[in-house]
C-alpha cells in the first residue's frame, strides 16, 4: 500500500525562524511529488519535484526531492505569520490515473 | 482569473435529500477530480475525470456520483446523503493528469443531519 508520511505533526516557530519540513514515501511507480500550502481553504499548489537533487525555489521557500533515500524537504527561511498553515505532501504514481496520494500535514505556526 | 469554482461554500441538510455540488474550471484543463478531507484522514479522492464523458472512482467512492458532459463543468452528486459523508469537498483541476499540479477550489463544507 502507497504511504506518504510527514514529519513532524506541527511546529511552533518564532518569526524569523528556519523551518524544515519532511516528507518520506513508499509508494510504487513514482512519478512526482508535490507541496501545498493549505491555510483556512483550498490547498494552493507549491512545487513539484520529478527529479533528485534539482532545488526548486520560490521566494523564502525552496525544496529538493531525494529519489533514492525516498523523501522530500520543504524549507521556509526568514519565516513570517502569514507562513502559519498547513502544509500538505502528495505523491503521484505512473499508475494512479492523477490521483494525488497526500500525507497527513504539518501544522506550522509562526508566533510574532 | 484562472480559478476552480465550487458552491455551495456551505450546505446543511438531512440524510437522503438528493444534493449537488457544482464545480467549474475556466483553465480549459482536462483533468478534474473530487477530493474529501476529513481530521485525521487527509485527503482522499473520490471520483475523477480524464476528459469529458470519461469518469472513474477513486479511493472513496461509495454514495456519490458525477458526471462530465462539458470540460469546464463536474458537479458532484450525492443521492441520499447520510452523517458520514459529512466532511470538507475540494474539487481541483490540472491541465493534464500526469505532470501538471492540481489546482483546488475553495472547498464546500457539507453538514448532514
Amino acid at each position: 500500500e502507497d504511504k506518504v508520511v510527514q514529519s513532524p505533526l506541527s511546529l511552533v516557530v518564532h518569526e524569523g525562524d528556519t523551518v524544515t519540513l519532511n516528507c518520506s514515501y513508499e509508494v510504487t511507480n513514482f512519478r512526482s511529488l508535490l507541496w501545498y500550502k493549505q491555510e483556512k481553504k483550498a490547498p494552493t499548489f507549491l512545487f513539484m519535484l520529478t527529479s533528485s537533487g534539482i532545488e526548486k525555489k520560490s521566494g523564502r521557500l525552496s525544496s529538493i526531492l531525494d529519489k533514492k533515500e525516498l523523501f522530500s524537504i520543504l524549507n521556509i527561511t526568514a519565516t513570517q505569520t502569514g507562513d502559519s498553515a498547513v502544509y500538505l505532501c502528495a505523491v503521484k504514481t505512473t499508475d494512479s490515473w492523477g490521483k494525488l496520494q497526500f500525507g497527513a500535514g504539518t501544522q506550522v505556526v509562526v508566533t510574532p | 482569473e484562472a480559478q476552480v469554482t465550487q458552491n455551495p461554500r456551505y450546505l446543511i441538510t438531512v440524510t437522503g435529500k438528493k444534493l449537488t455540488v457544482t464545480c467549474s474550471q475556466n483553465m480549459n484543463h482536462e483533468y478534474m477530480s473530487w477530493y474529501r478531507q476529513d481530521p485525521g484522514l487527509g485527503l482522499r479522492q473520490i471520483y475523477y475525470s480524464m476528459n469529458v464523458e470519461v469518469t472513474d472512482k477513486g479511493d472513496v467512492p461509495e454514495g456519490y456520483k458525477v458526471s462530465r458532459k462539458e470540460k469546464r463543468n463536474f458537479p458532484l452528486i450525492l443521492e441520499s446523503p447520510s452523517p458520514n459523508q459529512t466532511s470538507l469537498y475540494f474539487c481541483a483541476s490540472s491541465l493534464r493528469a500526469e505532470n501538471s499540479p492540481l489546482h483546488f477550489g475553495n472547498g464546500t463544507r457539507l453538514t448532514v443531519t
